[in-house]
């Protein structure tokens, strides 16, 4: 079946550096990725949607130079949180969207980001 | 309204059935899902239903759809300690995805 990985699972980091957040289709072509952000204990908001070859598009509220999503081939897209402030520690989760069915969507396992 | 709603918490005995219900907002939604969510982990999908159909069965799980009262329910027979977790209705709609708030499910041995 479809498989989407995250890396990394997990990673402590110090405010004001910056984080990668890597999602990949392991076994299917992705032309459209999505970010979500998990808070405790609540439902999944939707970042961003990324698309292959294009710039990001972006929910309201989420700022996009803070966030930013490179999604350079169809099998990988990457968040970056720039300079990263405790707020921004979350479960960050990506999903991917098979290139040939636009109602399936597979989730990667998450990623927990804790900024100290 | 406009988000898709879920009550917040159930609990059940192992052994019985439990049911999860989702109100979700659009009916032309065309696709309606049931994710599971284990404590640190991603989504997993469960199963989904087509809008033109009232049920489907996978092994333990049914799934029962009312178009006229955008009532989605998850049945899960014969409920296990480990189908504790969070589980997430989601409907496709303007070719997207739209979570509910999650309902915890938990088992009690």
């Amino acid at each position: 079946g479809a498989v989407v990985s995250q890396h990394p699972s997990r990673v402590i980091c110090k405010s004001g550096t910056s984080v990668k957040i890597e999602c990949r289709s392991l076994d299917f072509q992705a032309t459209t990725m999505f970010w979500y952000r998990q808070f405790p204990k609540q439902s999944l908001m939707l970042m961003a949607t990324s698309n292959e070859g294009s710039k990001a598009t972006y929910e309201q509220g989420v700022e996009k130079d803070k966030f930013l999503i490179n999604h350079a081939s169809l099998t990988l897209s990457t968040l970056t949180v720039t300079s990263a402030h405790p707020e921004d520690s979350s479960f960050y989760i990506c999903s991917a969207r098979d290139h040939g069915s636009s109602y399936e969507q597979y989730f990667g396992p998450g990623t927990r980001l804790t900024v100290t | 309204g406009e988000d898709v709603e879920q009550s917040l918490f159930l609990s059940v005995r192992e052994g019985d059935s439990s049911v999860i219900n989702c109100t979700y907002t659009d009916s032309s939604s065309t696709y309606l899902y049931w994710y599971k969510q284990e404590p640190g982990a991603g989504l997993q999908l469960l199963t989904y239903i087509f809008s033109n159909m009232d049920m489907k069965q996978d092994q333990r799980l049914t799934v029962l759809l009312n178009k006229k009262d955008k009532h989605l329910s998850l049945r899960i027979a014969d409920t296990q300690t480990g189908d504790s977790a969070i589980y997430f209705c989601a409907e496709f709609r303007s070719n997207q995805f739209y979570f509910g708030t999650g309902t915890s499910l938990t088992v009690i041995p």
